[in-house]
């Protein structure tokens, strides 16, 4: 198993570009998530999805927008980049309330 | 609102000295905890968790954690630490929130083991 993947690794995006982030699973779990880490903020929850079709707000969405158009992807846009959106940026999945299984992130800088 | 709080954002401590990393979490009622732990340039893994029953719970590699509701505690210890478990920590709560759990983590703590 693969278990949580994402693409790109690495961006660099200037100020009002727009890019998609993939992230896939491969361990069948219902639930996925899309957080942000800052230095010493720990993790920020942008948005979650409790099942295929289904997305929901968390802690920090604005501008940012998520779809589940199948159960192993949860792809998280970035209609327009901002600088305050330069962060790394984790995908995570689980199958209940329990641990949660993190991929190894995407590094974005916007200029 | 649920909120975890990790006093220490950096720990520096000596190869083989004894460490504790500090977690409270806000809630009164019913949580699970975990503690995750991201090594440089790297996704977080799950290190243990408290989920029920025995309130001591301890990982593969030498950690333990105790969970303390009466002073919401989750402190992580370890009796001799190794150069390779530098790291930063993070604690966890996993909370029921607008019909779903989610994880709401502290701010993480930096571990730097000195030889």
């Amino acid at each position: 198993n693969a278990g949580v993947t994402q693409t790109p690794k690495f961006r660099v995006l200037k100020t009002g570009q727009s890019m998609t982030l993939l992230c896939a699973q491969d361990m069948n779990h219902e639930y996925m998530y899309w957080y942000r880490q800052d230095p010493g903020m720990g993790l920020r929850l942008i948005h979650y999805s409790v099942g295929e079709g289904t997305t929901a707000k968390g802690e920090v969405p604005d501008g940012y927008n998520v779809s589940r158009l199948k159960k192993q992807n949860f792809l998280l846009g970035l209609e327009s980049a901002a600088p305050s959106q330069t962060s790394v940026y984790f995908c995570a999945s689980s199958r209940s309330s329990y641990e949660q299984y993190f991929g190894p992130g995407t590094r974005l800088t916007v200029t | 609102a649920q909120s975890v709080t990790q006093l220490d954002s950096q720990v520096p401590v000596f190869e083989e000295a004894p460490v504790e990393l500090r977690c409270n979490y806000s809630s009164s009622v019913s949580v699970y905890l975990f503690w995750y732990v991201q090594y440089p340039n790297q996704g977080l893994q799950l290190l243990l968790k408290y989920l029920s029953g025995s309130t001591l719970v301890e990982s593969i590699n030498g950690f333990e954690a105790e969970f303390n509701k009466s002073q919401t505690s989750f402190h992580l210890r370890k009796p001799s630490v190794h150069i390779s478990d530098t790291a930063e920590y993070f604690c966890a709560v996993s909370t029921w929130m607008d019909s779903s759990y989610k994880l709401i983590f502290g701010s993480g703590t930096r571990l730097l083991v000195r030889p």
